[in-house]
């Protein structure tokens, strides 16, 4: 597609459920970032994934949280046992050369727990 | 530790007025600064990206500076419009090492008419 597709838009969940977000990336792009951006707070960092190279889980907050990234295109993310401190808008960014081109970002899903 | 911080945190302009704001890092081997827009409810869009020998660089009515020596980098935006309105966030790369760029908070921009 044109650009990065993040499906839904919006989730609201009671807490402990598990929540699933996808993020479609710019056909091509080999380089595929997830963020959570609290509100009013900069953007944090949650995982990274570069072609097929072991994704670099540093950011993750929580075991509750995982992502994979299928056939190096799709990614999801999901959080298990949601809490309210969850509630935050996760963008996801890929990017061909991230160095080079920097990254181009989805919309973001607007999570909410309550 | 890598670092970006930016101030001011947030600015209240008249529309037609300009205004800076600066970005200060720490990130080192320094790669590559970009500036981003992020409308409310939209992700971060990229403004300009600059490099180590790069001092200035303009996009329309944005323009940014850099001083690689002071590791301070500065969004100038001239003759503001209701559309402005938004937070600019500061993003610095290290030329080694693993490709997760560092962010600022971002400056919440407001311009009134």
């Amino acid at each position: 597609g044109a650009g990065v597709s993040q499906s839904p838009s919006n989730k609201v969940t009671e807490k402990g459920k598990d929540v699933e977000l996808r993020c479609d990336p710019i056909s091509g792009h080999t380089a595929l970032y997830w963020y959570r951006q609290s509100l009013g707070q900069g953007l944090e960092f949650l995982i990274y994934f570069q072609g097929n190279s072991a994704p670099d889980k540093s950011g993750l907050p929580s075991d509750r949280f995982s992502a994979e990234r299928t056939g190096g295109s799709v990614s999801t993310l999901t959080i298990q046992r949601t809490q309210q401190e969850d509630s935050a808008v996760y963008l996801c960014a890929s990017s061909s050369h991230p160095a080079r081109y920097g990254y181009t970002f989805g919309s973001g899903t607007r999570l909410t727990v309550v | 530790k890598n670092q970006v911080e930016q101030s001011p945190q947030s600015l209240i302009i008249l529309e037609g007025k300009n205004c800076t704001l600066q970005c200060n890092y720490t990130v080192s081997p320094f790669s590559n600064l970009r500036w981003y827009k992020q409308d409310t409810g939209r992700g971060p869009v990229s403004l300009t990206i600059m490099t180590f020998s790069e001092n200035t660089k303009s996009n329309g009515r944005y323009t940014a500076t850099l001083d690689a020596d002071t590791k301070q980098s500065s969004l100038h935006i001239t003759a503001s419009q209701l559309s402005d309105s938004a937070s600019y966030i500061c993003v610095v790369s290290a030329r080694r090492g693993s490709y997760i760029p560092t962010f600022g908070r971002g400056t919440s921009l407001i311009v009134h008419p």
